[in-house]
This record gives C-alpha cells, structure tokens and sequence, in this order.
C-alpha cells in the first residue's frame, strides 16, 4: 500500500528566504506527482503536476524535482512572500483511475 | 467560468440523518472524484467514477454512497451509517481516469454532525 510521507509538518521562515518542501512515498511504480496549495477552510489549488518520466517541472517561482528511485520528491519556492503562507500538499498517482494518494501537508508560515 | 462548484459551503446533520452534498463541474471532464479530509490531515479517497453510470468505491466507502447519472455532476451521500462524519469533503475532476491528467478541486463542504 501507497503511503506519503511530509516532513515537516509545520516550517516557519522570513520573509524573502526560500522554501524546501519535501514528500517522500514508499512505492515508487508511480504515474504522476501532483503538488497542492491549500488556504484555511478552502479547497486545494494545483500547483504543479509531474509525469513520472520527467525529473522537474517548474512554474514562476515554483519549481519540484521528482526522483522515482528513491521515492522522493521536492518542493522549492524562491524569495518566499508572505502570500505564499499555507499548507502545501503532495499526492501521487497511480494507474487505476488516476487515484490520487496524499501526504498529510507542510503547514508554511511566511513572516515578514 | 469553467470550474466545480460544491453545496452547501456547511452542512450539519443531526444523529440518524443522511445528508447529501452536491458537486458539480462544466470542465467537461470526465473523471469526478471525492475525498475526506480530517483535520491537519491530508486526503482520502472515498469514491471515484471514470465516466457516467460507472463508480468505484475508494479507501473510505464505508457509510457512503454515489450517483453518477450526469457527466457534471457526482452527488455524495452520507449515510446514517457512516460512525463518524464530521470532516472537510472535497470533490475533484480530471479529464479521464488516466493517470496523466491531472485532479482539479472544488472549494469544499464542511459537515458537522450534531
């Protein structure tokens, strides 16, 4: 069985420096990797979605890494703001239904 | 403005009750999902349907139950079987059940029971 895994659970940084957040899972037969935005008491916005044959993708001041093999995948924010303040969720997919398998989030306060 | 809707934004239920929460999309996507978030936890998977008159339970069906008659729309009901309902009830969409397609979601419903 698929788990995801986010270390930490919660990360406070100022203003301007850059964000690292991490997903690890424990199956690596993966198809994509969905990286997720979510406000207090909202939906989650999709950030960025890696297919399983690419090692990166990158969006603005977004940009996430995918290593198959070690079950590990990473996201970077540059020069962080305080909008950037949220929880920021993984989840990976497999074949079946495009069933999605989530990580329990980074909480990510920005201070200015 | 294409996207998902969900309704009501809250909902509470008393004991004994089944409530039914509305999704609706005009995406023109496919595959419509729904999934359970408790809180300072991440998502799972309750149901999902590939296509209209077809639904597959996910990791929590227990106490659920769905209809899919309509490409946009994917009512999920909470039945008074479900022991503990109390969550965040997210629904999603993608352009088909491929794995390559990436999940889009809606705002959510909160469920308090009483």
């Amino acid at each position: 069985k698929q788990e995801v895994t986010q270390i930490p659970a919660a990360l406070s940084v100022p203003e301007g420096e850059n964000l690292v957040l991490n997903c690890s899972f424990t199956d690596s037969a993966i198809y994509n990797l969905q990286w997720f935005r979510q406000d207090p008491g909202k939906g989650l916005t999709s950030l960025l979605l890696i297919q399983s044959s690419q090692r990166e993708q990158t969006s603005g001041r977004l940009n996430a890494s995918l290593d198959k093999s070690s079950g590990r995948s990473t996201l970077y924010i540059a020069a962080s703001q305080p909008g950037d303040s949220a929880t920021y969720l993984c989840a990976v997919g497999k074949a079946a239904g495009n069933k999605l398998t989530f990580g329990g989030g980074t909480r990510v306060l920005v201070k200015p | 403005d294409g996207g998902i809707t969900q309704s009501p934004k809250y909902l509470f239920r008393k004991e004994g009750q089944n409530v039914t929460l509305s999704c609706e999309q005009n995406l023109n996507h496919d595959a419509m999902y729904w999934y359970r978030q408790d809180p300072g936890q991440g998502l799972r998977l309750i149901y999902y349907s590939q296509i209209v008159n077809d639904f597959q339970k996910g990791d929590i069906a227990e106490g659920y139950s769905v209809s899919r008659e309509k490409k946009e729309s994917f009512p999920l009901t909470v039945t008074s079987a479900q022991k503990n309902p109390t969550a965040f009830y997210l629904c999603a969409s993608s352009w088909g059940g491929v794995p390559d397609n990436e999940q889009f979601f809606g705002p959510g419903t909160r469920l308090t029971v009483l």
